[in-house]
């Protein structure tokens, strides 16, 4: 049963602090896409990768985000330093060439106290 | 205003009842629609997916797509508690630019 993976599920750190976040596409998959989730703002996207350079970062906070792809099986989303507005559940999704196709991970839930 | 409108809910039925969930939108260049179901604290799950107007039925679901109207439905028939969750309309160009999410309506289907 293929699925996205995502590390660590929980996160509780202090502001100020570097945070990363992990995810693992399914295999096959060459677009990578990193939303987050909050109650006011509903899901943003964040940054997406297809076969693993960056198209699209315009929905990050260039000042403290990072997001790369290291090879084809990993994604990683940074942030550095982390502040309590951070808050919220960040997502990794997969998908083939076309975007209507996305299948997402169960989410990292980040608190930034 | 919002590119992509749903009513946030929540939207309480019994169970067995037809379920009606709908989104608006204002971008004339979409092209794709999806709905996705989020149950508490989990990823989106992508349900349905259709291009440009017309109907799908898969199961107990039905999407439908007005483009005239700019208007997207999705309707649950025979509904059961497992349906509670939220669930999410999402929709993209042709040119396969950003996907846009509406902000989610609750379903609350009671036993």
């Amino acid at each position: 049963d293929a699925r996205v993976t995502q590390t660590p599920r929980h996160k509780v750190t202090e502001m100020g602090q570097e945070v990363t976040m992990r995810c693992q596409p399914i295999l096959g998959h060459n677009t990578v896409f990193w939303y987050r989730q909050t109650m006011m703002q509903g899901l943003e996207l964040l940054a997406y990768f297809r076969n693993r350079a960056p198209l699209d970062d315009s929905g990050m906070p260039k000042d403290r985000f990072s997001a790369e792809m290291p090879d084809a099986t990993l994604a990683t989303l940074k942030i550095q330093p982390s502040e309590p507005r951070d808050s919220a559940v960040y997502f990794c999704a997969s998908g083939l060439r076309q975007q209507e196709t996305q299948y997402f991970g169960p989410g990292t839930r980040l608190l930034v106290l | 205003q919002k590119e992509v409108e749903q009513d946030p809910g929540p939207l309480s039925v019994p169970e067995g009842a037809i379920v009606s969930l709908n989104c608006t939108y204002s971008n004339s260049a979409f092209q794709y629609f999806m709905w996705y179901r989020q149950y508490s604290r989990k990823g989106p799950e992508l349900l349905m997916y259709t291009y440009s107007s017309g109907n799908k039925e898969d199961g107990r679901f039905t999407a439908q797509v007005d483009k005239s109207s700019k208007y997207i439905s999705l309707f649950i028939r025979d509904s059961q508690p497992s349906d509670s969750a939220t669930y999410l309309c999402a929709m993209i160009g042709a040119a396969g630019n950003k996907l846009t999410f509406g902000g989610g309506t609750r379903v609350l289907v009671k036993p």
